[in-house]
């Protein structure tokens, strides 16, 4: 059973304007998360992180949004780049193990 | 600093086959795991290794084999390969003292079973 769920297969997105990606999981032991990125033909990149402790983490043009009541997370990019165009994997983990699972990931395009 | 090297990137093999996912990473990670990578299913953990010696599974692990002799060393091996082995693999290292830890990935091995 998929313990971390990316509903949105794909999505698309003007250059400049925002791309709000979301995550849901089930497990309530997960308390520390990570976006990844992945271009074509390569491995993951890793992007952004968020512990539970907290609700909100940024990095530059990147925003990661928790919401533990709910159990859900959103990466927002803004503003869009045409760059940004790849799949996006949401990861979570429990308790100080390194074992993290993966949603399905949401493939996203910037259109210039 | 070449990170995590996995080899070969791709390989063709026939039902029953043997063969070996080679990875190595050079940063001292104790935590090293092997994921597959299939459409729809995202990257799914099928074994790691917490370090030297020390292996467990996954939640795909059925058809593979881990060992981890050495630090920099975890290959996979699939000593009958099925058809439903088909998948892109990716092999992942991390480092267990850091407070918020990260993965970081190879390139991936692509491998068909016919």
């Amino acid at each position: 059973d998929q313990q971390v769920k990316q509903n949105s297969p794909s999505l698309s997105v003007q250059e400049g304007r925002i791309s709000i990606l979301n995550c849901d999981y089930t497990n309530s032991m997960f308390d520390y998360f990570l976006w990844y990125k992945k271009y074509p033909a390569e491995g993951p990149t890793f992007l952004i992180s968020i512990s539970s402790i907290k609700d909100k983490n940024e990095d530059g043009r990147f925003t990661v949004f928790l919401n533990k009541s709910a159990k859900h997370l959103s990466l927002h990019i803004v503003p869009s780049q045409p760059g940004d165009s790849a799949v996006y994997f949401c990861a979570a983990s429990a308790g100080t193990g390194n074992q993290f699972y993966f949603g399905t990931g949401t493939s996203l395009t910037v259109i210039p | 600093n070449a990170g995590v090297t996995q080899t070969p990137k791709f390989q063709v093999l026939k039902t029953g086959q043997s063969m070996t996912l080679q990875c190595a990473q050079d940063m001292n990670h104790e935590y090293m795991s092997w994921y597959r990578q299939d459409p729809g299913m995202g990257l799914r953990l099928i074994h790691y290794s917490v370090g030297a010696g020390i292996t467990d599974q996954g939640e795909v692990p059925n058809g593979y084999n881990v060992s981890r002799s050495t630090t920099e060393d975890f290959p996979l091996r699939l000593l009958s390969a099925a058809p439903s082995q088909t998948s892109v693999y990716f092999c992942a290292s991390s480092s267990n003292l850091d407070r918020e830890p990260k993965l970081f990935f190879g390139s991936g091995t692509q491998l068909s079973v016919l």
